[in-house]
């Protein structure tokens, strides 16, 4: 059972594009984060969204945080070829004991310059 | 560097021989976690620890996985009579408190592959 899904899973764009990537879930969660990884690295974390209905910038990102805090998107604007990489968003669910974060399976972004 | 630090970063197995991952959580972190991923996918949950106990380990295999965060040394995940399928890179990430909004400090991972 995915408990975040990521859409779309594979993304192939020209320079200068705009794109938004989704994240979404049946279940509520306490916060969300959205993950950049490059290969052969670790996952690092871009942003985290707390509240129903938040909306963060980060330079050319832009991440919203669902009203009911059960999804969440990253939108960016005019990409690079820099921002090329594997994109993850992770929660916190509400009723967690503690300390685990839920991955989605990502979306792979591949921008062509 | 003062980050999560995993060794080996490739480890090359025999089915049916052991592998040994280590990871040295960021200083003064007690939290540690480690994730599994697929080829094209997320961070599969496996475990989490603190100081010499097991909080969470919803994510791990019923056998021949374990995994151990001593009161000296790195935290080690360990996989018995190793199968293709283990093949996967493992990441352990790190954090100072439970980190119920907070960020995790991701290693670069270790990339195990199963002949």
């Amino acid at each position: 059972t995915q408990l975040l899904k990521q859409s779309p899973q594979f993304l192939s764009i020209q320079e200068g594009e705009n794109l938004t990537v989704y994240c979404n879930s049946s279940s509520v969660f306490s916060s969300l984060q959205w993950y950049r990884q490059e290969p052969g690295e670790g996952p690092v974390l871009l942003v985290t969204v707390v509240t129903g209905g938040e909306v963060k910038k980060l330079k050319r990102l832009t991440f919203q945080f669902g009203d009911a805090r059960k999804d969440s998107s990253l939108h960016i604007t005019a990409a690079q070829p820099g921002d090329t990489g594997l994109y993850l968003c992770a929660g916190y669910p509400s009723d967690n004991q503690g300390g685990k974060l839920i991955f989605g399976q990502g979306t792979e972004l591949s921008v062509k310059p | 560097n003062a980050g999560v630090m995993q060794n080996p970063r490739h480890l090359v197995r025999r089915r049916g021989q052991e592998a040994r991952l280590r990871c040295s959580p960021v200083k003064g972190h007690s939290h540690v976690y480690w994730y599994r991923q697929l080829p094209e996918e997320g961070l599969k949950f496996m475990v989490y620890l603190q100081k010499e106990n097991i909080i969470d380990e919803s994510g791990m295999p019923k056998e021949r996985f374990s995994a151990e965060f001593p009161k000296e040394g790195p935290s080690i995940l360990r996989i018995q009579q190793v199968v293709r399928g283990d093949s996967a890179a493992y990441f352990c990430a790190s954090s100072p408190i439970i980190p119920e909004t907070g960020e995790l400090f991701f290693g670069e991972g270790s990339r195990l592959t199963v002949l």
